[in-house]
């Protein structure tokens, strides 16, 4: 069965420094693997996400993200936080097989302070 | 085009009586998934369905819970007899048809049982 960590339910950053989110998987097959941000109250915006090909995948946002398959790995990157990147960050999973269901992580709050 | 719409956003019910959610997929896609997110959790699939068929219903209660994709109009949630377990947010995603990859949320309905 697929399944999704992440590392670290709170992660806080200053404005203007690094930041990293960490996601491991699990899955039987390869899968596609997502960032969603969710707002206070609000529904969840896909940040990035990986099927296939190259396994640095650029978002939204300034974000990126890379696909090591051999560390089942899929963490959430980001040179220079600003304060709007305050928010909680989720990782999650799917086969691909089509119409299948999102795994989702317990999800990171990001806080970032000034 | 119009993203993923749910309503109501907030619905508050007392134990015992019936709350039924709404999501309008976006234009053009024919795949709804239904989502919970209890509080400290990520989203666990509940159901997802095609027009008038349910697909995959493995992640929605055995009792009280029923979901519906009509021919016309929205998908709909329902729950019979609300109990107090069954406040959280509840989360509409589409897809397009034949995609395998990106689900779109929308923004959640808030169901409070007091």
């Amino acid at each position: 069965a697929q399944s999704v960590t992440q590392l670290g339910s709170h992660v806080s950053v200053s404005e203007g420094a690094l930041v990293l989110l960490r996601c491991n998987y699990s899955s039987s097959v390869p899968p596609y693997l997502f960032w969603y941000v969710q707002y206070p109250n609000q529904g969840l915006q896909l940040l990035l996400k990986y099927t296939t090909g190259a396994t640095l995948v650029k978002g939204i946002n300034g974000f990126e993200a890379e696909f090591k398959k051999s560390e089942t790995s899929f963490h959430l990157t980001k040179p220079s936080a600003h304060m709007s990147d305050a928010a909680e960050y989720f990782c999650a999973v799917s086969d691909r097989s089509a119409g299948t269901a999102l795994i989702f992580g317990k999800g990171t709050t990001l806080s970032v302070s000034s | 085009n119009a993203g993923v719409m749910q309503n109501p956003r907030h619905l508050v019910r007392r134990r015992g009586q019936e709350a039924r959610l709404r999501c309008s997929p976006m234009k053009g896609h024919s795949h709804v998934y239904w989502y919970r997110q209890l509080p400290e959790e990520g989203l666990k699939f509940m159901v997802y369905l095609q027009k008038e068929n349910i697909i995959d219903e493995s992640g929605m209660p055995k009792e009280r819970f029923s979901a519906e994709f009509p021919k016309e109009g929205p998908s709909i949630l329902r729950i019979q007899q609300v109990v107090r377990g069954d406040s959280a947010a509840y989360f509409c995603a589409s897809s397009p048809f034949g995609s395998t990859d990106t689900q779109y949320f929308g923004p959640g309905t808030r169901l409070t049982v007091l």
